[in-house]
């Protein structure tokens, strides 16, 4: 089985810096993504770690850590666009390889 | 290029009544998704098609709840009966093969069982 936590709420000011955490437990594992996805609608995808490190995209960085079943994604130069949810996802191994398991999400709320 | 078209957008029918929801993935992806996401909640895989095969429909309840992909493109998912717990967004999402990890999705649709 696979278990994902995340903060359930973060708020962060606007041009400022924010990093939302996500902690994993799987029985196999072959990555973590990133979705993003405003009030109504639909996640779209951000990010993908398989291996250790960070990964960089823009303003948004991802990171893993394999060993220690952990992930962040920071967003810099926060905009009062970026308010939404952020959903980590993780793709696990056999079987599950084929299927994403999403946390609950992370609700950003950025203010001015 | 077209994204993930799903209709209808918003559905609200009473308890026992039946639903049916519709999605059209993007040209050339083999691989379909359909997920429940409760308010508040991430998305919950129901069932994934590979072309018009069913891979995983594990969580998907089938006392109530079917789903097809006849042709390998456009996919129904149809609740019979509904109950007050369904009410919830329907997600569709598909993707490459090879890209598990980077799924396209529709912009859902809301239903609610009164």
């Amino acid at each position: 089985g696979q278990s994902l936590e995340q903060p359930s709420e973060v708020t962060a000011v606007e041009g400022a810096i924010v990093q939302i955490n996500c902690t994993y437990q799987t029985s196999g594992f072959y990555g973590l993504s990133w979705y993003q996805q405003h009030d109504g609608g639909a996640p779209t995808f951000l990010s993908y770690n398989a291996l250790d490190g960070l990964e960089e995209t823009g303003r948004f960085s991802s990171f893993l850590s394999r060993s220690k079943g952990y992930s962040y994604l920071l967003l810099k130069e926060l905009q009062m666009k970026d308010s939404a949810s952020y959903f980590c996802a993780v793709r696990g191994s056999g079987a599950g390889s084929y299927q994403l398991t999403f946390g609950k999400g992370t609700k950003l709320s950025v203010i001015p | 290029e077209a994204g993930v078209a799903q209709s209808p957008r918003y559905k609200i029918i009473e308890k026992r009544q039946s639903v049916a929801f519709w999605c059209n993935p993007i040209s050339g992806h083999a691989t379909l998704y359909w997920y429940q996401q409760i308010l508040g909640q991430g998305p919950k895989l129901l069932i994934q098609f590979q072309n018009n095969g069913v891979v995983d429909d594990s969580q998907l309840p089938k006392d109530r709840f079917s789903a097809e992909r006849l042709k390998g493109v456009d996919s129904t998912l149809k609740i019979q009966p509904a109950k007050l717990e369904d009410s919830a967004v329907y997600l569709c999402a598909s993707t490459l093969e090879d890209r598990v990890y980077e799924q396209y999705f529709g912009p859902g649709t809301r239903l609610t069982v009164t």
